[in-house]
């Protein structure tokens, strides 16, 4: 089976930085995405990591360590646009299925 | 945009009745995937499919139904709908690569 664990809720600054992380213990592991997800509207694709190492696009970054089962989201010169529900997903073996985390909901403050 | 259309976008609908949800892809994706979206529980897979006719069980099939007898068509039946099927159904594609899944816009679903 797969558990994959994140922070429900979080807070942060306008303009600062911010971690989300993600754990994940699962019978098998074939890389892990981070969606992001607007109140009302779909999930959009962020971030994949398949192999260990930080993976940067813009002012979004994600970590992955397969041996500690954690990854991270780093979101950097926090914007109002921001505030959203962030979405940890594993791969599993197959590579044909994706087992989702329960999000996290970043609220960004002035 | 993978152009990915879910229909209908709203529907409420009483407990016992049919209920049928479509997704539709333009761009001839093989693998195509529903889920369901509730507070406190996140994604999860209801049914996929690999191609045409075939299709597999996700994590909460249990009172769902799906075909696909075209590519660019998946249909998500409710049999007999009851109020624990209240939910946002997700569509989603599986791109060329074959890593990313790409999401539809939604189906909000209310069972009185």
């Amino acid at each position: 089976g797969q558990n994959i664990d994140q922070p429900t809720e979080m807070t942060a600054t306008e303009g600062a930085i911010v971690q989300i992380n993600c754990t994940y213990q699962t019978s098998g592991f074939n890389g892990l995405f981070w969606y992001q997800q607007h109140a009302g509207e779909a999930p959009t694709f962020l971030s994949y990591n398949v192999l260990d190492g930080l993976e940067e696009k813009g002012r979004f970054s994600s970590f992955l360590s397969r041996s500690k089962g954690y990854s991270y989201l780093l979101l950097k010169e926090l914007q109002m646009k921001d505030s959203a529900s962030y979405l940890c997903a594993v791969k599993n073996n197959a590579g044909n299925m994706l087992t989702f985390g329960g999000g996290t909901r970043l609220m960004v403050k002035p | 945009d993978a152009g990915i259309t879910q229909s209908p976008r709203h529907k409420v609908t009483e407990t016992g009745t049919p209920v049928t949800l479509r997704c539709h892809q333009t761009e001839n994706h093989r693998y195509m995937y529903w889920y369901r979206q509730d507070p406190g529980h996140g994604l999860r897979l209801i049914h996929y499919s690999y191609g045409v006719k075939d299709t597999d069980k996700g994590e909460v099939s249990d009172g769902y139904s799906v075909s696909r007898s075209k590519t660019e068509d998946f249909l998500l039946t409710l049999e007999s709908a009851t109020s624990s099927q209240t939910s946002v159904y997700f569509c989603a594609i599986r791109d060329g690569q074959g890593e990313t899944q790409y999401f539809g816009p939604g189906t909000r679903l209310l069972v009185l």
